[in-house]
C-alpha cells in the first residue's frame, strides 16, 4: 500500500485560504468516504481535524473544511492564522481493511 | 475524557524485539479500535496496524506483516504493539491512537498517546 500523495509544502498569508490535496486510488480515497486529516505541531502528537471526508470533531475551528472528488481529497483552511502553521497529513481507509497516511504537507504562514 | 498513556522510551539492539504498551483510562476501551502509528525522525506518519479489543482481531499494514503483533487486554484496558527483528530504520516515535467511532477502524483517530521513542542502535 503506497502512501497517499500530498504536496510537500503550501504557504499563504494571514487571512488567506489555502487548500491541501491528497491523491490516492480507487482502492482507498476514491473507494470510501473515510478520509481524515491531522494537524501536527513540532514535537506533538497529531490532532484530528476532519473525519469521514468533511466532518469536524467538536472543538475544531470551522475554518477547517474537507471535501473529496474522485481519488483526491482536499483540506481547506480559510482565514489562515499563525497558529495554523504545522504539518498536515491525510489518511484513508483502504480495500485491505487497513489505513494509509499521506506523505504530509508543511503549511507556512507568511 | 479518555486518555492513552504509553510506556517509556526504549533502546534496543538490532535483531531484538520491543513491546510497547498503551493504557486507556477515563472511558470505554473494548469497543474502540486502537491503532499504532510510527514516525521516524524528520519523516511522516506511518500506520502499522490496529485492533478492536472486543473483537480481538488485528489488521496490519502489509509492510509490517510477520514482524508486528498487536494485542489487547480488556481486563486492564491496555493495548500492546510488539515489533521484532528490529533494525536501525525502526528508530521512531511510536504512537497509539483510538478511533473516533466504535467498532470500526475507519473513521479517524481522535485520541492519541504521548508517543514512545524507540531507538535501535548497536
Amino acid at each position: 500500500q503506497s502512501a497517499l500523495t500530498q504536496p510537500a509544502s503550501v504557504s499563504g498569508s494571514p487571512g488567506q485560504s489555502i487548500t491541501i490535496s491528497c491523491t490516492g486510488t480507487s482502492s482507498d480515497v476514491g473507494g470510501y468516504n473515510y478520509v481524515s486529516w491531522y494537524q501536527q505541531h513540532p514535537g506533538k502528537a497529531p490532532k484530528l481535524m476532519i473525519y469521514d471526508v468533511s466532518n469536524r470533531p467538536s472543538g475544531v475551528s470551522n475554518r477547517f473544511s474537507g471535501s473529496k472528488s474522485g481519488n483526491t481529497a482536499s483540506l481547506t483552511i480559510s482565514g489562515l492564522q499563525a497558529e495554523d502553521e504545522a504539518d498536515y497529513y491525510c489518511s484513508s481507509y483502504t480495500s485491505s481493511s487497513t489505513n494509509v497516511f499521506g506523505t504530509g504537507t508543511k503549511v507556512t504562514v507568511l | 475524557q479518555v486518555q492513552l498513556v504509553e510506556s517509556g522510551a526504549e533502546v534496543k539492539k538490532p535483531g531484538s524485539s520491543v513491546k510497547v504498551s498503551c493504557k486507556a483510562s477515563g472511558g470505554t476501551f473494548s469497543s474502540y479500535a486502537i491503532s499504532w502509528v510510527r514516525q521516524a525522525p524528520g519523516q511522516g506518519l506511518e500506520w502499522m496496524g490496529g485492533i478492536i479489543p472486543i473483537l480481538g482481531i488485528a489488521n496490519y499494514a502489509q509492510k509490517f506483516q510477520g514482524r508486528v503483533t498487536i494485542t489487547a487486554d480488556k481486563s486492564t484496558s491496555t493495548a500492546y504493539m510488539e515489533l521484532s527483528s528490529l533494525r536501525s530504520e525502526d528508530t521512531a516515535v511510536y504512537y497509539c491512537a483510538r478511533d473516533k467511532l466504535e467498532l470500526e477502524l475507519t473513521h479517524g483517530m481522535d485520541v492519541w498517546g504521548q508517543g514512545t521513542t524507540v531507538t535501535v542502535s548497536s
